[in-house]
C-alpha cells in the first residue's frame, strides 16, 4: 500500500464548476501538507501549503486537512481552462533534515472545458 | 539565467550505456533532489543532498549515482541504463532557511528513453 493515495483521474469539469481533489495517507506522522500544480511538460510548482489540520484559503483555492481521517483536499472555485493541469498532493513529517523529504501522491489530471 | 536548469531535456540511449543528467541551480539552495516521474507512480525520490558533499538515498536509488562537489550542481548518473529507467527525471532544490513551506523549485525535466 502506498503511503499517499490519489485518484489519477482524469477529471473533466465545465468552466465555472467547483472542483474537489483529494488525497488519503496512511502515515500519521505527516504534519506538513502541500498541493503542487504541474502543467504539461513542465516541473511541478507549489500551489498551497498547510501545517497540521484546518483550512487555508488563497483566492479561488482552498486547502483542507483532516488529520483524524488522514485526508486532505483541494477545492477550486470558479474553475478556469487555465486550471487544466495535474495536481499533486505532497506531505512531510517535519521541517528539517530527513523528515522534510516530501512524499508525493500520483497526481490527478484535471481538464476544465469551455 | 536565474533558476534551476536541467540538461539534456531529451535523451535517447541504449541499454547498458552510461548516461549523466545535469542539474544546475543559481540560488545557492542547500538542498537538491532528483525525482523520477512515471505513470501510476507519481514522483519518486531517487537521491537528495543536504549540502555539498552530503548525499543520501531516497526511495528508488538502485542503478543511480549522484555527486555534489559544488553547491550549485547535482548530476545524476545512470551507470548502466536499463529499459526500466525510461522516465522523466526532475531535479529540484530548496533553501534550508527558516519558515519551511515544503516548497521545492523544480527544473523542467529530462525525458530519458532507454531502448
Amino acid at each position: 500500500q502506498k503511503e499517499v493515495e490519489q485518484d489519477p483521474g482524469p477529471l473533466s469539469v465545465p468552466e465555472g464548476a467547483i472542483v474537489s481533489l483529494n488525497c488519503t495517507y496512511s502515515n500519521s506522522a505527516f504534519q506538513y501538507f502541500m498541493w503542487y500544480r504541474q502543467y504539461s511538460r513542465k516541473g511541478p510548482e507549489l500551489l498551497m501549503y498547510t501545517y497540521s489540520s484546518g483550512n487555508k484559503e488563497d483566492g479561488r483555492f482552498t486547502a483542507q486537512v483532516d488529520k483524524s481521517s488522514k485526508y486532505i483536499s483541494l477545492f477550486i472555485r470558479d474553475s478556469q481552462p487555465s486550471d487544466s493541469a495535474t495536481y499533486l498532493c505532497a506531505m512531510s513529517i517535519g521541517p528539517t533534515g530527513t523528515a522534510s523529504k516530501l512524499t508525493f501522491g500520483t497526481g490527478t489530471r484535471l481538464q476544465v472545458t469551455l | 539565467d536565474a533558476g534551476i536548469t536541467q540538461s539534456p531535456r531529451y535523451k535517447i540511449t541504449e541499454t547498458g550505456r552510461q548516461v549523466t543528467l545535469m542539474c544546475h541551480q543559481t540560488w545557492s539552495h542547500s538542498y537538491m533532489f532528483w525525482y523520477r516521474q512515471d505513470l501510476g507512480h507519481g514522483l519518486r525520490l531517487i537521491y537528495y543532498s543536504a549540502a555539498a558533499d552530503i548525499t543520501d538515498k531516497g526511495e528508488v536509488p538502485d542503478g543511480y549515482v549522484v555527486s555534489r562537489s559544488k553547491t550549485e550542481n547535482f548530476p545524476l548518473t545512470l551507470e548502466s541504463a536499463t529499459r526500466s529507467q525510461t522516465s522523466v527525471y526532475f531535479c529540484a532544490s530548496r533553501d534550508s532557511g527558516t519558515g519551511f513551506t515544503g516548497e521545492l523549485f523544480f527544473g523542467e525535466g529530462s525525458r530519458l528513453t532507454v531502448l
